[in-house]
């Protein structure tokens, strides 16, 4: 079965500082993985997937993410914080498996950005 | 804008009411998903379309709802007898592919509010 966790709910960052929100993954087949973020009163933006091709991935607006099958995680990086980025960020698992296919949001974490 | 659109955005209804909401893909998109997300968690799928058929429904969906896509493009989904924990932000996305593992463009959703 597969499963997705994000483990912080909240990460607060001062301007300038690097990102880091963090995502664990299970998985029992190759699952495509995703990074969107949610601007309030906006809808869902892709930000990145990985899909089993280079495991760094890069995304819009400086964002990365880098997958470790090893330690079943897809956390997403950014060098330089931006008041911008202030949003909701939700990891993203999906799995084509023997009769269907599955989705899977984490339960987001809030990226507050500190002046 | 060729995005994908929802109708309406906003829905406020009394318990035990019917309510339909409308999600327009983008236009060459073959999959149609439906998503519910509550307030401080991560979407939950409901269901979804490969063009007009509905392949998978989650167990969220009760059989007081109701989704269809008659010809494959515009889909609605009903809640008849609406209770107050019905209350969300109902999502809407469409890709374009064979499964899951594609992209998925997310409408700007419709909030639900069951007074």
């Amino acid at each position: 079965a597969q499963s997705v966790t994000q483990l912080d709910s909240h990460v607060s960052v001062s301007e300038g500082t690097p990102v880091l929100l963090r995502c664990n993954y299970s998985s029992s087949y190759s699952p495509s993985l995703f990074w969107y973020v949610q601007h309030p009163n906006k809808g869902l933006q892709l930000l990145l997937k990985y899909t089993s091709a280079a495991t760094l991935v890069k995304g819009i607006n400086g964002f990365e993410a880098e997958f470790k099958k090893s330690e079943t995680s897809f956390h997403l990086t950014k060098p330089s914080a931006h008041m911008s980025d202030a949003a909701e960020y939700f990891c993203v698992v999906s799995e084509r498996g023997n009769r269907d296919d599955k989705i899977i949001f984490g339960k987001g974490t809030r990226l507050h950005i500190l002046p | 804008d060729t995005g994908v659109s929802q109708n309406p955005r906003h829905k406020i209804t009394k318990r035990g009411q019917n309510v339909t909401f409308r999600c327009d893909p983008i236009s060459e998109h073959n999959r149609l998903y439906w998503y519910r997300q509550t307030l401080g968690q991560g979407p939950e799928f409901l269901t979804y379309f490969q063009n007009e058929a509905q392949l998978e429904k989650s167990r969220l969906l009760s059989d007081r709802f109701s989704a269809e896509r008659p010809k494959g493009s515009f889909s609605t989904l009903e809640i008849q007898r609406t209770e107050q924990g019905d209350s969300a932000m109902y999502l809407c996305a469409s890709s374009f592919g064979s499964h899951t593992g594609e992209t998925q463009y997310f409408g700007p959703g419709t909030r639900l509010l069951v007074l």
